[in-house]
């Protein structure tokens, strides 16, 4: 089955900072997305993102599909920002296949 | 905005009992998705259905897991009987239904399972 590798595993930025995450993926996915998990366990959308860019105030996300990974940029981060973030793939099949989640703290 | 609901949030058991989580997708969504999640990792798929079919349920302890969705709307995940292991989160998904954005998955908030 597909693989999906996060990096870094954790992160500790002070606020203000940006920040980049990455997933690399093992095979062709007709879906990406990105979460949020908050602190209550919560998985919020962050992006939909098969292919391409995309933009949400602070967060862009780009997916270079023919590469096998996807981006996630965290600009002038705050406290709020806090949790873990997950990558998630699917192919044919529907389900998604989650990577390891990257642990970002944000000081104040 | 339309949102997976999922109840009871929390829940404690004891070893050997019986539980049951209860999920109702968004409204229209026809592919609903059961998933677990251990602490410190990334959620596993147990179950997904298309509408009231199972469409995968391999990773599905099926010896003590059981799952329905009768009438292709709401769903119930049972576990009998619960076991140490089993403590985790159990989060219930929905989309709309196959390809493109409609492959989209939605979260509900889960229910936390603490089995002592």
């Amino acid at each position: 089955g597909i693989q999906v590798e996060q990096s870094p595993p954790d992160l500790i930025l002070q606020e203000g900072a940006n920040s980049t995450l990455r997933c690399n993926f093992s095979d062709s996915v007709n879906n990406l997305q990105w979460f949020h998990q908050n602190p209550w366990g919560q998985l919020i959308n962050l992006f939909y993102i098969p292919s391409g860019t995309k933009q949400n105030g602070r967060l862009s996300a780009t997916t270079v599909a023919t590469e096998r990974y996807s981006l996630l940029y965290i600009s002038s981060s705050q406290t709020t920002d806090s949790g873990v973030y997950f990558c998630a793939v699917s192919s044919n099949t529907g389900k998604l296949i989650f990577g390891q989640g990257t642990t970002l703290q944000v000081k104040p | 905005e339309a949102e997976v609901a999922q109840s009871p949030r929390y829940k404690i058991t004891e070893k050997s009992q019986a539980v049951a989580f209860w999920c109702d997708p968004i409204s229209g969504h026809a592919t609903l998705y059961w998933y677990r999640q251990i602490l410190g990792q990334g959620p596993e798929l147990l179950v997904q259905f298309q509408d009231e079919s199972v469409v995968d349920d391999s990773q599905l302890p099926k010896d003590r897991f059981s799952a329905e969705r009768l009438k292709g709307v709401d769903s119930t995940l049972k576990i009998q009987p619960a076991e140490l292991g089993d403590s985790a989160m159990y989060l219930c998904a929905s989309s709309p239904g196959q390809g493109g954005a409609k492959n989209i998955q939605y979260f509900g908030a889960g229910t936390r399972l603490s089995v002592l």
